[in-house]
């Protein structure tokens, strides 16, 4: 998946470590978006940058932060990673001119 | 919550026969978004429908957004093995700023 690059791949953090997950597109999208994907939930937004420089807040950020470093890059950071944050993590931007989203290859994080 | 309802939750067939499923929502929909995510993998999108009561095909796959556009199907004719996976919908939804929510998803597992 050429448009959107994740890094790691997967990851195991004790309760309470941070680490940041890295996104990167090379589309020059303005718009990127970090989701989590638990079972029977499908993808919810944890956060998101309609353009460099402006963040918000999508429909569950507690416990994250993220940073929009430049129009290629979007991070997402773990401060303090809990048990709960065990899940799938995507980062996707849009498609040009199709509407839909382009999601990288995701992060597979686990907190023990 | 999820507030685009997706069913089934699962669902097993036999190859070779016929496989729905249905999304649907509280509210008038702007578009409706369909994507499949393979076993391991990340969502790819397939299509939006946009018109009220349009109905698209990708080869065995058929789309259709409903008259009132508060749902929409996605019907695979004849399964085979390569179908296999999650098939989710998303929708813009003003009450999460117009950002994309995504159903919960139906997996289909295929027997041969």
């Amino acid at each position: 998946n050429a448009g959107v690059t994740q890094t790691p791949k997967f990851q195991v953090l004790k309760t309470g470590q941070s680490m940041t997950l890295q996104c990167a597109q090379d589309m020059n999208h303005n718009s990127m978006y970090w989701y989590r994907q638990d079972p029977g939930m499908g993808l919810r937004l944890i956060y998101y940058s309609a353009s460099e420089g402006t963040t918000d807040k999508g429909e569950v950020p507690n416990g994250y932060n993220v940073s929009r470093l430049n129009k290629r890059e979007f991070s997402l950071r773990l401060e303090s990673a809990a048990p709960s944050q065990t899940s799938v993590y995507f980062c996707a931007c849009p498609l040009q001119g199709a509407g839909g989203y382009t999601f990288g290859s995701g992060t597979r994080l686990t907190v023990v | 919550g999820q507030q685009v309802m997706q069913i089934p939750q699962y669902q097993h067939v036999q190859e070779g026969e016929d496989f729905t499923t249905y999304c649907n929502s509280s509210t008038t929909l702007s578009n409706i978004q369909w994507y499949k995510q393979r076993p391991g993998g990340h969502p790819v999108f397939l299509i939006q429908l946009v018109k009220s009561g349009e109905v698209k095909k990708q080869k065995r796959l058929t789309f259709q957004f409903g008259e009132a556009k508060k749902n929409s199907s996605l019907h695979i004719t004849a399964t085979q093995t390569t179908d296999v996976g999650t098939y989710f919908c998303a929708a813009f939804l003003m009450e999460y700023g117009n950002k994309l929510v995504f159903g919960a998803g139906t997996i289909l597992r295929v027997k041969s």
